[in-house]
């Protein structure tokens, strides 16, 4: 079972800032969160993940509440080539076995 | 950034045959990867966790005789579909973590089809 949850689809105004939620209530405490996102027929492309501290690059902004229980994916100025799946998922950074499960995601629409 | 290659990209097969999918780190060293499926319209299912010199961890309800799964090497990892069947048809992603552990990188998928 997933240990994230969000909405399975959004629409964004072309130029807009598209905010995508993401609920993990049950995270632990030495879990980070990661986003990526999956244009059709594609594999995943990693975006951006954090720990508790706000993080921007150069694609996006991730903003973790305190509680650590839910975050929030920014992109700033959508685009066309933004429309894709968004998922995002917690896990423990390192190797070895860990059970990642991927979610539904949610389908972002970027609308002319 | 990272690069993680897939071969083939796509692959049509009769049933009955096996099918080896390659799955490579370019410009890092991948001390765990993973294989997922994809059927349409659906999430990314995870399959097995490798990794290198070790035996694959399946997860529950994936044969681990019909998807065998060889990390032989810090780069490559391979996933053969041994006597395929059209059920087996689906979008097959491999996905590395690097030495460092902190970001996992995907590949590009192959599409299998089995006639």
């Amino acid at each position: 079972d997933a240990k994230t949850t969000q909405p399975p689809s959004m629409d964004c105004a072309e130029g807009r800032a598209a905010n995508l939620p993401c609920n993990h209530s049950t995270i632990s405490g030495n879990e980070y969160v990661y986003w990526y996102r999956q244009i059709h027929s594609q594999g995943p492309q990693y975006i951006i993940h954090g720990l508790k501290n706000n993080e921007t690059n150069e694609m996006a902004s991730l903003i973790i509440t305190e509680d650590r229980k839910s975050s929030t994916l920014i992109l700033p100025h959508a685009t066309l080539r933004d429309t894709a799946v968004y998922y995002c998922i917690v896990r423990v950074p390192g190797g070895g076995y860990q059970k990642v499960t991927f979610g539904t995601g949610t389908k972002l629409q970027v609308i002319p | 950034g990272a690069v993680v290659s897939q071969h083939p990209s796509r692959v049509i097969c009769k049933s009955g045959t096996s099918v080896k999918i390659e799955c490579r780190s370019l410009d890092f060293q991948a001390t765990t990867m993973f294989w997922y499926r994809q059927f349409p319209k659906q999430s990314l299912m995870l399959m097995a966790t490798s990794n290198e010199g070790s035996k694959a961890t399946y997860e529950q309800g994936v044969e681990k005789d019909k998807f065998l799964i060889n990390h032989a090497s810090l780069t490559l990892s391979t996933l053969t579909v041994t006597s395929a069947h059209p059920e087996d048809s689906s979008f097959y992603i491999c996905s590395a973590i690097s030495v460092s552990g902190k970001r996992q990188f995907f590949g590009p998928g192959t599409r299998l089809t089995v006639l």
